[in-house]
């Protein structure tokens, strides 16, 4: 199916160990995103890719490695996990010189 | 610096009655400012989208909003609300990103829920 897909959809992990989350789009948008959701602070970025292999931090990067060596993925590593990382993680994309951005369906991480 | 102020955290209206969510924001250059929609347990869906060409946008399922430059708001409206209407409701304001550029990042409000009440 054409889209952004995220995998696991739901992940439960222990303290300390390596986490990766999947993204996929089919669209060959050049800018795909990470960010975080909790509760009292909207979405906040973690980081972007403008393009294959090329990478930035956004707001809250600290804990987690991404890396993009193919425009269609993305995946975002926790590598090494701490409760601070319970969260629900949204992949975006969007088309270089556009500025809307569309969303996969979310990965729920519960870091006991 | 850009941010985004949604100033209702929680909005009650009966169903049939009309929606207002009330956004402010703040940017050092034009922005486009967007609403998002995020039904339970779902990914966020774009509600519409303003970038200049007219202050009052359209956008899906009898959602409107008005850019008002002056005020420095970008209120959400429906003239009646569903019972489907109920969610989070994002306004969001781009900003200028300058790795590779060509592409904006975004600001989220804090959301506000929408709740119908029968």
């Amino acid at each position: 199916d054409a889209g952004i897909t995220q995998s696991p959809r739901y992940k439960i992990t222990e303290t300390g160990r390596q986490v990766t989350l999947m993204c996929h789009q089919t669209w060959s948008h050049s800018y795909m995103f990470w960010y975080r959701q909790d509760l009292g602070h909207g979405l906040r970025l973690i980081y972007y890719s403008a393009a294959a292999d090329i990478t930035d931090k956004g707001e809250v990067p600290d804990g987690y490695v991404v890396s993009r060596s193919k425009t269609e993925n993305f995946p975002l590593t926790l590598e090494s996990a701490t409760r601070s990382q319970t969260s629900v993680y949204f992949c975006a994309s969007s088309e270089r010189g556009l500025s809307e951005q569309y969303f996969g369906p979310g990965t729920r991480l519960t870091v006991t | 610096a850009q941010s985004v102020t949604q100033l209702d955290s929680h909005v009650s209206v009966s169903e049939g009655t009309p929606v207002l969510l009330r956004c402010n924001y703040s940017s050092s250059y034009s922005p486009s400012l967007f609403w998002y929609v995020q039904h339970p347990n779902k990914g966020l869906q774009l509600l519409l989208k303003y970038t200049s060409a007219a202050t009052l946008v359209k956008g899906i399922n009898g959602f409107e909003a008005e850019f008002k430059k002056s005020e420095t708001s970008f209120h959400l409206t429906k003239p009646s609300a569903h019972m489907s209407d109920a969610a989070e409701y994002f306004c969001v304001v781009s900003h200028l990103m300058y790795s590779g550029g060509g592409a904006d990042g975004l600001t989220f409000g804090k959301g506000t829920h929408l709740i119908i009440q029968p």
